[in-house]
């Protein structure tokens, strides 16, 4: 099993700041990494799956790096917006373990 | 909508009930899964279905008998739970899974949320 853990679990930021926030997991054997945003009373919905070494990937203001070698992945919002609010969730393909997730507020 | 539908979103049984949540996708995948999300606690996966067969059990109690009877639907028949077991319970697809391996994205309905009495 793949455990993945991400840091820190709860943050609060200022509308129109930049952040970003960190989802760890062994290197050894690593298959993909997958990053979702989970908004209240909604389903959670994909947004990024990495597979290689040093993947960037960008969708609007939400991008997201991997590094496969060391274990990591950094998701970063950039101008947050109140409707960025939500818990986002990273899992490792490989039975696809969740994290606890990063609850995100964004303060207007 | 993502194309993955559960039915009840909200269920209250007693521990000696038998209900069932049920799972519809339209998308064509062909790999379901039940994951349960209690307070707290990160999402935790129950059951993979590969091709209406069972390729994943994460150690879950027998008190939960999952159903995959075609690709489009799933299901998660309860029998004797515990207080304990109330939860919200996610069911998600997803193209074929290889081994336990994944690459394609989830996509997940909005839950059934249980409490059992």
């Amino acid at each position: 099993i793949l455990n993945v853990e991400q840091s820190p679990q709860s943050l609060h930021v200022q509308e129109g700041d930049s952040t970003n926030f960190t989802c760890s997991f062994p290197s050894s054997n690593f298959y993909a990494l997958h990053w979702y945003r989970w908004e209240t009373a909604k389903s959670p919905e994909a947004l990024f799956v990495m597979t290689l070494n040093g993947d960037e990937k960008k969708k609007g203001r939400i991008s997201a790096t991997l590094n496969t070698k060391e274990g990591y992945s950094y998701l970063y919002i950039k101008g947050s917006q109140p409707e960025d609010s939500a818990t986002y969730l990273c899992g490792g393909a490989q039975k696809l373990v969740f994290g606890q997730g990063t609850r995100l507020t964004i303060n207007p | 909508e993502t194309g993955v539908t559960q039915t009840p979103r909200h269920l209250v049984m007693g521990m000696t009930n038998k209900k069932s949540l049920k799972c519809e996708q339209h998308l064509g995948h062909n790999a379901m899964y039940w994951y349960k999300q209690s307070a707290k606690k990160p999402l935790e996966l129950m059951f993979v279905y590969n091709f209406k067969e069972q390729t994943e059990n994460n150690s879950v109690p027998s008190r939960f008998s999952p159903e995959c009877p075609n690709s489009s639907h799933l299901f998660l028949h309860l029998h004797t739970l515990q207080p304990e077991d109330s939860a919200l319970y996610l069911c998600a697809s997803s193209q074929a899974s290889f081994q336990g391996m994944n690459t394609g994205e989830l996509f997940f309905g909005e839950g059934s949320r249980l409490t059992v009495l």
